[in-house]
């Protein structure tokens, strides 16, 4: 099946640092879905591209796809205490993109 | 209200018993899944459910049992629980197996 990896695994950063987390496939993705867990919460959906090269912000986050959908980026400016938390890419499962599968994440700390 | 319940929160359990992990969800999607997280691994795929009566294994499907007769549930069952099965079970739901995916609050199972 299809995997994505994701680096780094944890980031420590002091507020006002920009951050960024990497996602990559060996195999082309249709879609690319970002999420984003607080601790003790549950993953809750960020954005879901879709396009050769798109790129899209939302406030202080901005989410790329690569030219050949096989690599996504989050990059987080000037980080703030509220950003804490794990992000994870997700990608589809199959060909048939029945389901998703995610990246071990990408732990963020901010001390203030 | 709408959204996904799971039930119980948490649970604790004797190796060899059976435990079902409940979910429910409100939206009529027709997409459910089951993941499971632990440390280092982040998010992987149990089982997911296309429709009633479709279910298909995900990543790491031995040692669960699921099974969907009504669109809204969608039980996880550990037919003779194992310490290596102690984790935190996410259930999820989507539109379509593609998009965003709703997530529950999750269960803290405890196998000892």
């Amino acid at each position: 099946g299809q995997q994505v990896m994701q680096i780094p695994q944890y980031q420590h950063v002091q507020e006002g640092e920009d951050f960024t987390t990497y996602c990559n496939s060996s195999t082309t993705l249709s879609n690319i879905q970002w999420y984003k867990q607080r601790p003790g919460g549950h993953p809750v959906f960020l954005i879901q591209l879709v396009k050769s090269g798109e790129v899209k912000k939302q406030k202080r986050l901005t989410f790329q796809f690569g030219e050949a959908k096989k690599n996504s980026s989050l990059h987080i400016t000037a980080t703030q205490t509220t950003d804490v938390g794990t992000y994870f890419c997700a990608g589809p499962f199959n060909q048939a993109g029945t389901a998703l599968i995610f990246g071990k994440g990408t732990t963020l700390s901010v001390s203030s | 209200d709408a959204g996904i319940t799971q039930s119980p929160r948490y649970k604790i359990t004797e190796t060899g018993r059976q435990v079902t992990l409940m979910c429910h969800q409100t939206w009529s999607h027709s997409y459910m899944f089951w993941y499971r997280q632990d440390l280092g691994h982040g998010l992987r795929l149990i089982y997911y459910s296309a429709a009633a009566d479709i279910t298909d294994k995900g990543e790491v499907p031995d040692g669960y049992v699921v099974s969907r007769s009504k669109t809204e549930n969608f039980p996880l069952t550990l037919e003779s629980a194992t310490r290596s099965q102690t984790s935190v079970y996410f259930c999820a739901s989507s539109a379509t197996g593609n998009t965003e995916a709703f997530f529950g609050q999750g269960t803290r199972l405890t196998v000892v």
